[in-house]
């Protein structure tokens, strides 16, 4: 079985462009995490989804980022414009519904804002 | 210090002998998890304890949890170049409910294990 997958691996692109990740979680699995590692900083919670609903998008840093998960499946994380401060690894994890368990995290995506 | 502190930063050892990381958190927790970090791959569930429970074991692992110094250990004993990573303590809110995935991590320990 196919675990987290993310798209791409890694993104340079000038301040001011867009950008547009994508995770696919593993099949089935209702609950999408997205978190983010800024350099030097700890891992954060941006925000969850279940199936394709918005459970809690708390961590979102501003309005320049938008996820969507469409369907319930897969889920994108566009950021428009993108900024130096924007740079860092965005890992995505999924997770099964029910009781409280680990999460499956796929390899990040690296973004770097030039 | 914020939830989810680990100590050391970085850790550097001779294959064969064991590794302690510590981390301390703030508010209360119903659990205490830790995730392993390859160079450049996702993070890896380890481990998980609950709040009741005291000691937890898992192959070569060994997690504690002392709830009263809000506090947990984790002990990779004879350890092997392989486990060469950073590794992170998480705690989920308290209220958990359908937020037990909305983890707060530390900024982890850099562990290398020299051949």
């Amino acid at each position: 079985e196919a675990g987290v997958t993310q798209f791409p691996s890694h993104s340079v692109i000038e301040k001011g462009q867009t950008v547009t990740l994508r995770c696919d979680p593993i099949s089935g699995h209702d609950n999408l995490y997205w978190y983010r590692r800024v350099m030097g900083k700890e891992i954060k919670f941006l925000l969850h989804f279940v199936k394709e609903s918005k459970q809690d998008e708390s961590g979102m840093p501003n309005n320049r980022f938008l996820a969507e998960r469409t369907g319930g499946t897969y889920s994108t994380l566009k950021v428009q414009p993108a900024e130096l401060e924007d740079s860092g690894v965005y890992f995505c994890a999924s997770s099964q519904g029910g009781a409280a368990g680990e999460l499956f995290f796929g390899e990040g995506s690296r973004l770097t804002v030039l | 210090s914020q939830q989810g502190e680990e100590d050391p930063q970085a850790l550097s050892i001779q294959e064969g002998e064991n590794a302690t990381m510590n981390c301390s958190y703030k508010t209360s927790i119903n659990n205490l998890q830790w995730y392993r970090q390859n160079s450049g791959r996702g993070l890896v569930h380890l481990i998980l304890i609950r709040s009741n429970e005291r000691e937890k074991h898992s192959g070569r692992l060994r997690v504690t949890l002392d709830t009263s110094k809000k506090s947990s250990s984790l002990l990779i004993t004879a350890s092997r170049a392989a486990d060469t990573a950073s590794y992170f303590c998480a705690t989920p809110p308290r209220g958990g409910g359908t937020s037990y995935g909305k983890l707060t991590f530390g900024q982890g320990t850099i562990l290398t294990v020299h051949p």
